[in-house]
């Protein structure tokens, strides 16, 4: 089957600070990639979507300026969390699409902000 | 509008027993439905997935769940527990082609032995 990396899987990192998550698509072009958030015992929060080429279209209530988003190949989407706090601490899950209704998911990034 | 819900939070088992884990759709469209399971701290790992074929859907590990338009249903059962089961599962929904997925708020599911 397909498959999704993401990398790291998990990432520390201190207050201020921006942090970059890449998700890749190892054996097949993705022309979309979805972004999801994942609180502790939580279900997945969809961030954002974005298209190869095109800008990220955000889901409401999550800010464009702090999850900047970026598919800049068929095969790489990057999600950076800028001036990272606390409270954004997370498990971050991006997913890639080939056909239709198929999504395949990365293992996700697991960020701690201290 | 799409949404899912699950109606158990939690469900609890014994290792051999049958395995039911309930979710209810609604969709203005024709959905097509997953169920994803999570291990802790990891991916998520497709079970199965209906696409408007067949109502009755058989996927990995011995699971499969029935599509209910009627009922607007789309429960996933286990004839037999396996400890190894024990995760979060989640029911899914998309509406339409290219749209994102979405997640039902998860069911824990406890196997004991």
């Amino acid at each position: 089957g397909a498959v999704v990396s993401q990398h790291p899987s998990r990432v520390i990192c201190k207050s201020g600070t921006s942090v970059k998550i890449e998700c890749r698509s190892l054996d097949f072009q993705a022309t979309t990639m979805f972004w999801y958030r994942q609180f502790p015992k939580q279900s997945l929060m969809l961030m954002a979507t974005s298209n190869e080429g095109s800008k990220a279209t955000y889901e409401q209530g999550v800010e464009k300026d702090k999850f900047l988003i970026n598919h800049a190949s068929l095969t790489l989407s990057t999600l950076t969390v800028t001036s990272a706090h606390p409270e954004d601490s997370s498990f971050y899950i991006c997913s890639a699409r080939a056909q239709m209704y198929e999504q395949y998911f990365g293992p996700g990034t697991r960020l701690t902000v201290t | 509008a799409q949404s899912v819900t699950q109606l158990d939070s939690h469900v609890s088992v014994s290792e051999g027993t049958p395995v039911l884990l309930r979710c209810n759709y609604s969709s203005s469209y024709s959905p097509s439905l997953f169920w994803y399971v999570q291990h802790p701290n990891k991916g998520l790992q497709l079970l199965l997935k209906y696409t408007s074929a067949a109502t009755l859907v058989k996927g990995i590990n011995g699971f499969e769940a029935e599509f209910k338009k009627s009922e607007t249903s789309f429960h996933l059962t286990k004839p037999s527990a396996h400890m190894s089961d024990a995760a979060e599962y989640f029911c899914v929904v998309s509406a339409q082609a290219g749209t994102a997925l979405i997640f039902g708020k998860g069911t824990t599911l406890s196997v004991s032995s």
